[in-house]
């Protein structure tokens, strides 16, 4: 079966420190993975998605870069975090083979950040 | 500007009552998808829906799609307190792009014993 690892699960960090966030999957091969940033527990915010190794895409214009080293692992990070970079970070991935109408998402259990 | 419009935002009911929480767009969905999220969580996916007016039974939840794919609901009968959550609906595309979900900014349920 797949499982997908997010680590850590709570991060505390100074403004201007750097980040990086890593999310594994397990159990597939060539997933397409997502980063999703969610504020105060609200709606889902779409940062990065992989269609495959070295392939980022960036939805948003922000302080963060995402990286894609190996087929099944995920990074997120920035070089100087901002206050406004605290939130909650999901980490997500999808089947990409095949027609599908539709793409399911599997979350990892998040990373909370906050930066003072 | 904000393409999948959920409501209510926040609501809180009594054990044993039945609710609806709406999922509301301008815009036309190739599918749209409900999850819900406890807190410290990732969302988990409860249903996909696909045809225009289809409905999907989940035990005491029932999920409707739109005739014309644009809005959805959700109807949960003698709510109970492990319903509690916060309820997220999410598109796929719009624009025939079904790589990415575009997320509603949710409900937040909470079902008081």
């Amino acid at each position: 079966s797949q499982t997908i690892h997010q680590w850590p699960a709570t991060l505390v960090q100074p403004v201007g420190s750097p980040l990086s966030l890593e999310c594994t999957v397990e159990g597939t091969s060539n997933p397409n993975l997502y980063w999703y940033r969610q504020a105060a527990g609200r709606g889902l915010q779409l940062l990065f998605y992989s269609v495959g190794i070295g392939q980022i895409s960036s939805e948003v214009p922000q302080n963060l870069s995402a990286s894609r080293p190996q087929d099944r692992q995920f990074i997120l990070s920035s070089k100087k975090l901002l206050l406004s970079d605290s939130g909650f970070y999901l980490c997500a991935w999808s089947v990409s083979r095949g027609r599908v109408l539709f793409r399911k998402l599997f979350f990892g259990s998040g990373t909370q950040l906050s930066v003072l | 500007t904000q393409l999948l419009e959920q409501s209510p935002q926040f609501l809180s009911i009594q054990e044993g009552e039945n609710l609806t929480v709406y999922c509301n767009s301008s815009s036309v969905f190739s599918s749209l998808q409900w999850y819900r999220q406890e807190p410290g969580e990732g969302p988990v996916l409860l249903v996909t829906v696909v045809t225009g007016g289809e409905v999907k039974k989940l035990k005491r939840l029932t999920f409707q799609f739109g005739d014309a794919r644009k809005d959805s609901s959700l109807h949960i009968t003698a709510a109970q307190p492990g319903d509690t959550g916060l309820y997220l609906c999410a598109g796929a595309g719009p624009g025939g792009s079904n790589y990415k979900l575009t997320f509603g900014k949710g409900t937040l349920l909470t079902v008081n014993p």
